[in-house]
């Protein structure tokens, strides 16, 4: 199974700040690659998708990039509704999908 | 409007038995994958099992294989999981979500998630 690995497993940061996250395959994924967005008692949400495309209705201010096993997600400015759990996801050997441990961000 | 509702979670004993159920509107349901993804308490993401849109493929995580079964009624626009000699370690909150339209996608809709305890 194709292992996904986030880091940091937690940070962090203040309002207006640039955050970027990481998660690295533990084999080449091309760009099958998604990053969710989960704030506490609620679904995970859809950010991005093909490791760079932003799902509708996603703030331009989220970007991601990457292919093979290195991928980032950046948020350029964040904003108080940012603070969340953020998870990566491969789907290249779908449908045996695997999730990143999540990376948790908290408010400096 | 998407909407995925699941329902059927609960407490039950370990060996015990629980079908899940997911209702989908606001999509032509019949078209899509779908699958159930699963979250232990402060845990991550755990993908469980998927369900292609007519029913011919069907996948499971290892770790549910032959205690889980994933099923549909594109009629009733219902997603079922069947979970048989439940263990602790299937405490979680399930969600079924829905696989974008291209053969690999990732989940672009999630339920709201219903909570499964395992406990004597």
């Amino acid at each position: 199974a194709i292992r996904m690995t986030q880091s940091p497993s937690s940070f962090s940061a203040s309002t207006g700040d640039r955050v970027t996250i990481t998660c690295r395959a533990s084999q080449g994924i091309s760009s099958y690659l998604a990053w969710y967005q989960q704030k506490p008692g609620k679904a995970p949400k859809l950010l991005i998708y093909a490791a760079s495309t932003l799902q509708s209705g996603v703030p331009s201010r989220f970007s991601g990039s990457g292919s093979g096993t290195d991928f980032t997600l950046t948020i350029s400015c964040l904003q108080s509704e940012d603070f969340a759990t953020y998870y990566c996801q491969q789907y290249y050997s779908y449908p045996l999908y695997t999730f990143g441990q999540g990376t948790k961000l908290e408010i400096k | 409007e998407v909407q995925l509702v699941e329902s059927g979670g609960g407490l039950v004993k370990p060996g015990g038995s629980l079908r899940l159920s997911c209702a989908a509107s606001g999509f032509t349901f019949s078209s899509y994958s779908m699958n159930w993804v699963r979250q232990a308490p402060g845990k991550g993401l755990e993908w469980v099992s998927s369900i292609s849109s007519s029913s011919s493929y069907i996948y499971y995580a290892d770790s549910v294989k032959g205690r889980f079964t994933i099923s549909r009624d594109n009629a009733k626009n219902s997603l079922y999981l069947q979970m048989n000699s439940l263990r602790a370690e299937d405490t979680a909150v399930y969600y079924c979500a829905r696989d974008g339209l291209a053969v690999a996608d990732p989940f672009d809709y999630w339920g709201q998630g219903t909570l499964v305890t395992v406990s004597s």
